[in-house]
């Protein structure tokens, strides 16, 4: 059973705050992503990571800058937290460049800040 | 970089009608594009894709045809029955470039 997780499902923090958002996945997929989703504005991708230490910036990087020490573990990071980025984030992983690319998504973590 | 536009933002039907999704892509170069469906308050999960070396492929009631030409591939959605109803996004490229999103909604 694939799996990805993130480590919270809802977060509430202070304008200003460094903000750490984790996703881990269990299928040793070689891409993973972190979107934001916000009503009418679909899936809008801030970074993501093709490797261990890669990392590509997406549509809607300022703000955001992301972590991938290890394969499994992509971490998405709020340098300083503000109300403008209160959505919900959803991270995502797959292979890459092979027959089956389905991405699947973590449960997605909503994070409000006041 | 790769841009998708999805159209509609909003579709209803009554069901056992058709849906069609349409979604237009920038990069000549993307040659893979999934279709995922999001039920409300859950994770966006594959429905269906096509790679660029195929025009059209089917798995039981929905489809994607795809139109490298003109840089546009659909979603088709046939004999809806009200559990179709949820939003669906396109995305194009393996680095996967979602549209904004369609909201379907199927009336019994």
């Amino acid at each position: 059973d694939v799996k990805v997780t993130q480590s919270s499902r809802y977060l509430v923090k202070r304008t200003g705050e460094k903000v750490f958002l984790e996703c881990v996945q269990d299928m040793d997929h070689e891409n993973m992503f972190w979107y934001r989703q916000d009503p009418g504005l679909g899936l809008r991708l801030i970074y993501f990571s093709y490797d261990v230490k890669m990392k590509e910036k997406g549509d809607i990087p300022e703000g955001y800058s992301v972590s991938r020490e290890k394969k499994e573990r992509f971490s998405l990071i709020l340098e300083s937290a503000s109300t403008n980025q209160t959505s919900m984030y959803l991270c995502a992983s797959n292979l890459r460049g092979r027959a089956n690319t389905e991405a699947f998504f973590g449960q997605g973590t909503r994070l409000t800040v006041v | 970089g790769e841009n998708v536009e999805q159209h509609p933002s909003t579709l209803s039907v009554q069901e056992g009608d058709s849906a069609v999704i349409k979604c237009t892509y920038s990069d000549s170069a993307s040659n893979y594009f999934p279709w995922y469906k999001q039920e409300l308050g859950k994770r966006p999960q594959l429905i269906i894709d096509i790679r660029s070396n195929v025009g059209e492929k089917k798995d039981q009631r929905i489809a994607v045809t795809l139109n490298k030409t003109a840089k546009h591939f659909s979603l088709h959605i046939t004999e809806t029955q009200p559990e179709d109803s949820a939003v669906y996004f396109c995305a194009a490229s393996e680095n996967l470039i979602f549209g904004k999103g369609t909201k379907l909604s199927v009336k019994p």
